[in-house]
């Protein structure tokens, strides 16, 4: 069965350092999504990206929040300056399949210090 | 997009069959119902989606009744790995967006 890979696993970083999460979606999937879950909460919407843009987004996504597809495989959320909030598991989504429903990657716990 | 209340937790033993109800008073016309599963420290897991009536795959099944307003999730003979979370979400739209609420802790006992 396909799947969604993200990687790193586990990312540990300094308050204001700049972290890079990435995700190989499913491949002919064309829609695209990051969320969150921060220990012992919900999962949280964050992003959606289709065709290149931005399709929707939350009050989360603010402007230190920023994704990409650069090569047309990988698919990136850049955090520009981490805070220690901003420490919780993000999972990537990709979405294509018969029934239009969204496949999970593993997601990447990221520990800001 | 339509707010969803399911119960917070659940027990059962193995071998059993598990009904995990959720209300959704507010689903819209075009809103689809789906059910995640989620493990601890690992992504949600599609289960299955339905529009009305009943939809059945390998895994469970889904009644939904005719005014919609809530939906069953159904699993047969669980075991002690179908101890998770499960969420019952209720949306559509162009971005399909999935808004999770705090879901039901299924716990399985031998």
């Amino acid at each position: 069965e396909p799947e969604v890979t993200q990687t790193p696993s586990h990312q540990v970083t300094q308050m204001g350092q700049e972290v890079i999460l990435r995700c190989v979606p499913i491949s002919n999937h064309l829609y695209f999504y990051w969320y969150r879950q921060i220990l012992g909460q919900k999962v949280e919407f964050l992003v959606s990206f289709y065709n290149n843009e931005i399709s929707e987004k939350s009050e989360i996504f603010d402007d230190q929040f920023s994704v990409e597809r650069p090569d047309g495989s990988n698919f990136t959320l850049k955090i520009r300056s981490t805070k220690l909030e901003d420490s919780a598991m993000y999972f990537c989504a990709t979405r294509g399949g018969p029934i239009n429903e969204q496949f999970f990657g593993p997601g990447t716990r990221l520990t800001v210090l | 997009l339509a707010k969803t209340t399911q119960p917070i937790s659940m027990d059962s033993y193995e071998g059993q069959e598990v009904n995990i109800t959720c209300s959704h008073n507010n689903i819209a016309t075009n809103d689809y119902i789906t059910w995640y599963q989620q493990f601890p420290s690992q992504g949600p897991r599609f289960i299955i989606q339905g529009y009305k009536t009943k939809v059945t795959n390998e895994v469970a099944s889904l009644f939904i009744p005719a005014d919609r307003k809530s939906s069953t999730l159904s699993l047969p003979r669980v075991s002690l790995s179908d101890t998770a979370v499960y969420y019952c979400l209720v949306g559509g739209g162009a971005t399909n967006k999935l808004i999770f609420g705090t879901g039901t802790l299924l716990a399985v006992q031998p």
